[in-house]
């Protein structure tokens, strides 16, 4: 079946670090590919997106290169800020019976300290 | 513009119980779906609707059950709580079914008892 793998947090960076989760797929078709941001208390918000093999999502600082021959989507940025502490998701989006579905991965919890 | 709102934000329950979830989505949205997300986890599909007809399902028991009405609000429905039905409830509407871009609410956190 389908399915997204992205390593476990948390991860502890340093404010001005540089930050990558790591994400890869199983699927059956062509998906899109999502990261999503989860803040405490909050619903999920969409970060960037990416509907095609090698083309890059990009949103506020972070981006991610659809990588079909590796099945990745890697989450990057060069200089993380204590707002950016949240919980990252990885997803993958099929179209099935004309409605997409989603399928999330474990959710990576980031903190960045001062 | 509002949100994609969900009711109630919190919510305890007894075992054997049923439970009524509701969410509207944003104005022009036609699809709505539910996920489930256990502590810890990534959230899970549920349901997706469209048009009030229910266009996907995921791998959860016939006690779940949803519905959407004319105004595209929706309803999840679940019957006989159980202890592992504790999770927080997440809506996402979209302006159709397919390739477009799913908002979420902020969801609804059960307890079950």
């Amino acid at each position: 079946g389908d399915s997204v793998t992205q390593m476990e947090g948390p991860v502890t960076l340093s404010e001005e670090a540089f930050l990558t989760i790591n994400c890869t797929y199983t699927a059956t078709g062509y998906p899109s590919l999502f990261w999503y941001v989860q803040y405490p208390g909050e619903g999920l918000q969409l970060l960037l997106k990416a509907t095609k093999a090698d083309d890059k999502g990009s949103n506020k600082g972070f981006e991610a290169t659809y990588r079909k021959e590796t099945t990745s989507f890697h989450l990057e940025k060069g200089s993380v800020q204590v707002s950016d502490s949240a919980v990252y998701f990885c997803a993958l989006g099929l179209n099935s019976g004309g409605y997409q579905k989603v399928t999330f991965g474990i959710g990576t919890k980031l903190q960045v300290i001062p | 513009d509002a949100g994609v709102t969900q009711s109630p934000t919190h919510l305890i329950k007894t075992r054997g119980q049923h439970v009524t979830l509701r969410c509207s989505p944003i104005s022009g949205h036609k699809s709505v779906s539910w996920y489930q997300q256990v502590l810890g986890q990534g959230p899970q599909f549920i349901f997706q609707y469209y048009e009030k007809e229910e266009r996907g399902r995921g791998n959860f028991p016939d006690r779940f059950s949803a519905r959407q009405f004319p105004n595209y609000s929706s309803e999840l429905n679940v019957n006989a709580l159980l202890l592992g039905d504790s999770a927080l409830y997440l809506c996402a509407s979209s302006l159709s079914g397919g390739k477009t871009e799913a908002f979420f609410g902020q969801g609804t956190r059960l307890t079950v008892v």
